[in-house]
């Protein structure tokens, strides 16, 4: 099957850093994305990686992918209260679709 | 510049009754999609489409059903709601490819309750 897993809750407070982490399922994905979804809001996409990477950085975004273990984490520095939101990570094996994780809500505490 | 479009926001229905959701997109994408997002389940693929004219059968398609007459619009039905319809729903589309660094243009949703 394909299960894109992350964990559901994560709490940080306001200037920390944030680390979410994913586990995908196949090794032959080309790209990797993180997409953020605010309440009441659609999803937009955040940053992706190809998998002939394993790091890209982009401002306060960090992403980094262990091929080996298919694991991809995003790491948010000096995370503001404006951050606060769920996060889904996706695969795109190159098939009909992306496959989404079910979402890490990020909550931000001042 | 809209990217994707969904009618209507937010919609009640009974159990039993029909409606139409809508979907159009403004950027020449081939590939359009409809998810449904329910609380820790992430989003799940309902029908897509890969061209005008074209559907195919996501991962959750029992009651739903889709069309892709134009290739600006995609339109997913539900001809008996059922509670268990209760969900957000979102479409998307992308280029073939997913033109990589852009993956999928989300809509900002469909609030169905069914009562």
């Amino acid at each position: 099957g394909e299960d894109v897993e992350q964990s559901l809750f994560l709490s940080v407070r306001e200037g920390d850093s944030s680390v979410i982490n994913c586990t995908y399922t196949d090794s032959s994905s080309t790209y990797l994305y993180w997409y953020k979804q605010e309440p009441g809001a659609g999803l937009q996409l955040l940053t992706y990686i190809f998998s002939n990477m394993d790091m890209k950085q982009d401002q306060r975004l960090t992403v980094l992918l262990n091929k080996k273990d298919k694991h991809l984490s995003l790491r948010i520095a000096d995370t503001q209260t404006g951050d606060s939101a769920i996060y889904f990570c996706a695969e795109d094996e190159g098939r009909r679709a992306l496959t989404f994780g079910s979402g890490t809500r990020l909550q931000v505490q001042p | 510049n809209a990217g994707v479009t969904q009618t209507p926001k937010f919609r009640v229905l009974k159990t039993g009754q029909s409606m139409t959701l809508l979907c159009a997109q403004d950027m020449n994408h081939e590939y359009m999609y409809w998810y449904r997002q329910d609380p820790g389940m992430g989003l799940r693929l309902i029908h897509y489409s890969v061209g005008e004219g074209t559907t195919a059968k996501g991962e959750v398609p029992d009651g739903y059903n889709v069309s892709r007459l134009k290739k600006q619009n995609f339109l997913l039905g539900l001809e008996s709601a059922a509670p268990s319809q209760t969900s957000v729903y979102f479409c998307a589309s992308s280029t073939p490819d997913r033109a990589a660094n852009y993956g999928y243009t989300f809509g900002s949703g469909t609030r169905l309750t069914v009562v």
